[in-house]
């Protein structure tokens, strides 16, 4: 069985403050681990993945997640928040080398100008 | 490159009416996948196909739900009655070859669907 818990349903920072979203995981098996964005009216789009290579991964926007086995995490982070990063996010898992994916229930990311 | 296309964007039915969703995936991706998505919630997988095989569709509802992927490119998905608890986003995605480790799925914006 697999699973993600996404902690936070929703955050808010100010424009150019860092930003963390976080997100645990449960899978019995070594996981894939992925992290998707969706903006309003638009596909979810995937920020990153991790499939087993280097724990810190980095993606698009200046977006990156770090695996961390022994705390069963995968945080997404950006140093510094942009308007346009104003979407909701989607922790997903997925055993490694499966593509069915478990989506966790997403946090909604708002920037205050 | 064209991505995922979905029509309609939105659809406003009354309940017990039939409704269709249409998908058409990313020229050359073999695997296609429906998923449900309730407001609020991540999205769920009703069905992937491989080609024309649908390979999983352990959680569509097929008393109601319906599928189909004749040509292995384009696909539709049904509903037949529709249940206001069916109001939600469906959403079709496709993959070049599911089942690889480093496969990505690019979504289609989704068809939102109000039933009254």
């Amino acid at each position: 069985a697999q699973s993600v818990t996404q902690l936070d349903s929703h955050v808010s920072v100010s424009e150019g403050t860092p930003v963390l979203l976080r997100c645990n995981y449960s899978s019995s098996y070594s996981p894939s681990l992925f992290w998707y964005v969706q903006h309003p009216n638009k596909g979810l789009q995937l920020l990153l993945k991790y499939t087993s290579a280097a724990t810190l991964v980095k993606g698009i926007n200046g977006f990156e997640a770090e695996f961390k086995k022994s705390e069963t995490s995968f945080h997404l982070t950006k140093p510094s928040a942009h308007m346009s990063d104003a979407a909701e996010y989607f922790c997903v898992v997925s055993p490694f080398g499966n593509e069915k994916l478990t989506f966790g229930t997403g946090t909604r990311l708002t920037i205050i100008p | 490159e064209a991505g995922v296309v979905q029509s309609p964007r939105y659809k406003i039915i009354e309940k017990k009416q039939p409704v269709a969703f249409w998908c058409n995936p990313i020229s050359g991706h073999n695997t296609l996948y429906w998923y449900l998505q309730n407001l609020g919630q991540g999205p769920e997988l009703l069905i992937r196909y491989e080609n024309e095989e649908a390979v999983d569709d352990s959680q569509l509802p097929k008393d109601r739900f319906s599928a189909e992927r004749l040509k292995g490119v384009d696909s539709t998905l049904k509903i037949q009655p529709a249940e206001l608890g069916d109001s939600a986003v469906y959403l079709c995605a496709s993959s070049l070859n599911g089942g690889a480790s480093n496969n990505e799925q690019f979504f289609g914006p989704g068809t939102r669907l109000t039933v009254l």
